[in-house]
């Protein structure tokens, strides 16, 4: 089967850095997905990884390892409107967009 | 550029009637996906759909859920004689294409709250 596991929820102080994990079973995974969510707005897309290592977007990175079934996405210079819920999706191999998605990490940014 | 539309954006049904969820995908997308999230629990991928195509539908209920996206308007899920276990957001998320890239990932819509009391 395909699971997706992350913390349910973390704290973190303004301008600090987070790191938010994501481990998944190996088996049909085509790539790793990260997207955000505020409290009833839509998931936005934030990172994609398919190959192994560090991708860096801004303020956002994200860190895939294929062989050991884990992902992270790390925060940099937190903001308060960074408080929203973090997704993380593997990408099932169909050959069309359909993810298995993880409940979510709930993050707190305080000031 | 709108992004993915979707109405309504709060549904209230009594148990047996039905529910009609609306998505129209964003400018140039003709990719349609739907989503579902239960309270506390990940999104569910239920149904992909291409105009008039059903090409995945996996994901949905043998029972009483049935979605469309035809030649021309919205992308429909349709939901016959709710029960309350149906209670859920309801997202739609569009695509350019069919793989998953960085440059083409899925878009999504702010969803659509079912209650069903």
């Amino acid at each position: 089967g395909q699971n997706i596991d992350q913390p349910t929820e973390m704290t973190a102080t303004e301008g600090a850095i987070v790191q938010i994990n994501c481990t998944y079973q190996t088996s049909g995974f085509n790539g790793l997905f990260w997207y955000q969510q505020h409290a009833g707005e839509a998931p936005t897309f934030l990172s994609y990884n398919v190959l192994d290592g560090l991708e860096e977007k801004g303020r956002f990175s994200s860190f895939l390892s294929r062989s050991k079934g884990y992902s992270y996405l790390l925060l940099k210079e937190l903001q308060m409107k960074d408080s929203a819920s973090y997704l993380c999706a593997g990408g099932l191999n169909t050959g069309f967009q359909k993810l298995v998605f993880g409940t979510g990490t709930r993050l707190l940014v305080s000031p | 550029n709108a992004g993915v539309m979707q109405n309504p954006r709060h549904l209230v049904r009594r148990r047996g009637q039905e529910a009609r969820l609306r998505c129209s995908p964003m400018k140039g997308h003709s990719h349609v996906y739907w989503y579902r999230q239960l309270p506390e629990e990940g999104l569910k991928f239920m149904v992909y759909l291409q105009k008039e195509n059903i090409i995945d539908e996996s994901g949905m209920p043998k029972e009483r859920f049935s979605a469309e996206f035809p030649k021309e308007g919205p992308s429909i899920l349709r939901i016959q004689q709710v029960v309350r276990g149906d209670s859920a957001a309801y997202f739609c998320a569009s695509s350019p294409g069919t793989s998953p890239t960085r440059n083409s990932p899925l878009h999504f819509g702010n969803g659509t709250r079912l209650t069903v009391t």
